[in-house]
């Protein structure tokens, strides 16, 4: 019962801005975008979230489409370190936090 | 502590024993959840608890599975007559409740984990 659907994998260039795609065509009104990745052999670790509005931290940047029904998460400038799986989760506030497949990212030197 | 805290952090069981994780929250955190990850697979959904409210206990995958939480402070997940499909790492996180969080609101913070090898 996946909410979201994102590519198994992709490939980046060092440097490069990696944009990772997510689907989440059936997202209600109140639920949330949140995206976490997981480097190899740790747990988890969250990067953003939004809502309706477009949102920036210092790790990354969330665009959310106007019918909010897909959203892409954007790594600036990529670094050999962000390689991981990373994951588009859609949740209620206050609710439980459910992880799909991912996309395992990588990035090529 | 600084951070989610869990022991053991290697568990070697043989099969049918009963195993018991702990995990201990950040302080203030209401929210708990137990995850279980497979070697090579994504992260399970277990259990959450969320304050005072009943857990929800959707993922448990069977009644040999159970986990109590006293208030908002320690909790532990119980594994009776582990089976080797129960080998995983099981991963607590916490949260503050989203109201409380603000601009962090839904960053879950995650333990090392607890590795399980049934024999």
């Amino acid at each position: 019962d996946a909410k979201t659907t994102q590519p198994p994998s992709m490939d980046c260039a060092e440097g490069r801005a990696a944009n990772l795609p997510c689907n989440h065509s059936t997202i209600s009104g109140n639920e949330y975008v949140y995206w976490y990745r997981q480097i190899h052999s740790q747990g988890p670790q969250y990067i953003i979230h939004g809502l309706k509005n477009n949102e920036t931290n210092e790790m990354a940047s969330l665009i959310i489409t106007e019918d909010r029904k897909s959203s892409t998460l954007i790594l600036p400038h990529a670094t050999l370190r962000d390689t991981a799986v990373y994951y588009c989760i859609v949740s209620l506030r206050d609710d439980k936090i459910i992880f799909g497949k991912g996309t395992r990212l990588h990035i090529l030197p | 502590g600084a951070g989610v805290s869990q022991s053991p952090s290697n568990k070697v069981t043989e099969k049918g024993k009963d195993v018991e994780l702990r995990c201990d929250p950040i302080s203030g955190h209401t929210a708990l959840y137990w995850y279980r990850q497979r070697l090579g697979q994504g992260l399970e959904f277990l259990i959450y608890f969320q304050g005072n409210s009943a857990p929800d206990k959707s993922g448990l995958p069977s009644d040999r599975f159970s986990a109590e939480r006293t208030g908002e402070s320690v909790s532990t997940l119980t594994i009776q007559r582990t089976q080797q499909e129960d080998s995983a790492v099981y991963l607590c996180a916490s949260s503050l409740e989203f109201w409380l969080a603000g601009a962090t609101s839904g960053e879950l913070f995650f333990g090392e984990g607890s590795r399980l090898t049934v024999l």
